[in-house]
């Protein structure tokens, strides 16, 4: 099965407010982890990535937060706006290899007005 | 300067039938990775070349074959196609197999009737 899950398929969230996007990953040996954004009709666009030695990194209005003992990360996207709907992947790889990330499911962002 | 590029865009083929998408990886990019995304699923890797090799292969069928060309595009090609292969295919580029500058472009969606 796949390594990388996603708790929630849907996510609706009015302009303005602050999104949550979780992930649950399996792979122990995973040591790097990246959220992709994909808007309809487009490829995986990289957002922000973090590495297994830190347990939080923030972007423009995002932040990733990464909990090794339980195997979760999640992304926060502050002020969400209509452009911030899409479908959000988190992916998982294994240093010192190839990067060759492994997806999940996704989560669908959906921002009303 | 154009990122990664696929063609076609689009693409509606017989089930039997055989294909070939293409992808020509951003400027400075050696290395293509191929991914299939079915609907509503992550992308899955099906394979990455490098040096006009192929390099590491995902869990796919032998029927996905695969090429790179000294410009460093590449092709995809996929045999006796069944149903169950349409779906959108992703080509990614990157300077050898670095994490940093991972590309995707925006697709073939292939459809098999």
């Amino acid at each position: 099965g796949e390594s990388v899950g996603l708790h929630l398929p849907t996510l609706s969230v009015q302009e303005g407010d602050n999104s949550i996007i979780n992930c649950a990953y399996s792979n122990s040996a995973s040591d790097y982890f990246i959220w992709y954004k994909q808007e309809s009709g487009k490829g995986p666009q990289f957002i922000i990535d973090i590495r297994s030695n830190m347990d939080k990194r923030q972007g423009q209005r995002v932040t990733v937060l990464l909990n090794k003992t339980v195997k979760h990360l999640s992304l926060q996207i502050a002020a969400t706006q209509p452009g911030d709907s899409a479908v959000y992947f988190c992916a998982e790889n294994v240093s010192g290899g190839s990067y060759i990330p492994t997806f999940g499911r996704g989560t669908s962002l959906i921002v009303h007005p | 300067d154009a990122g990664v590029t696929q063609s076609p865009t689009h693409l509606i083929k017989t089930r039997g039938q055989q294909v070939t998408l293409r992808c020509s990886p951003k400027s400075g990019h050696d290395t293509v990775s191929w991914y299939q995304q079915a609907l509503g699923q992550g992308p899955q890797f099906i394979f990455q070349y490098y040096e006009e090799e192929e390099r590491q292969r995902g869990n796919f069928p032998d029927r996905f074959s695969g090429h790179q060309f000294p410009n460093y595009s590449s092709e995809l090609n996929v045999n006796a196609l069944l149903l169950g292969d349409s779906a959108l295919y992703l080509c990614a580029s990157s300077f050898q197999d670095r994490d940093y500058g991972y590309t995707f472009g925006s697709g073939t969606r292939l459809t098999v009737v």
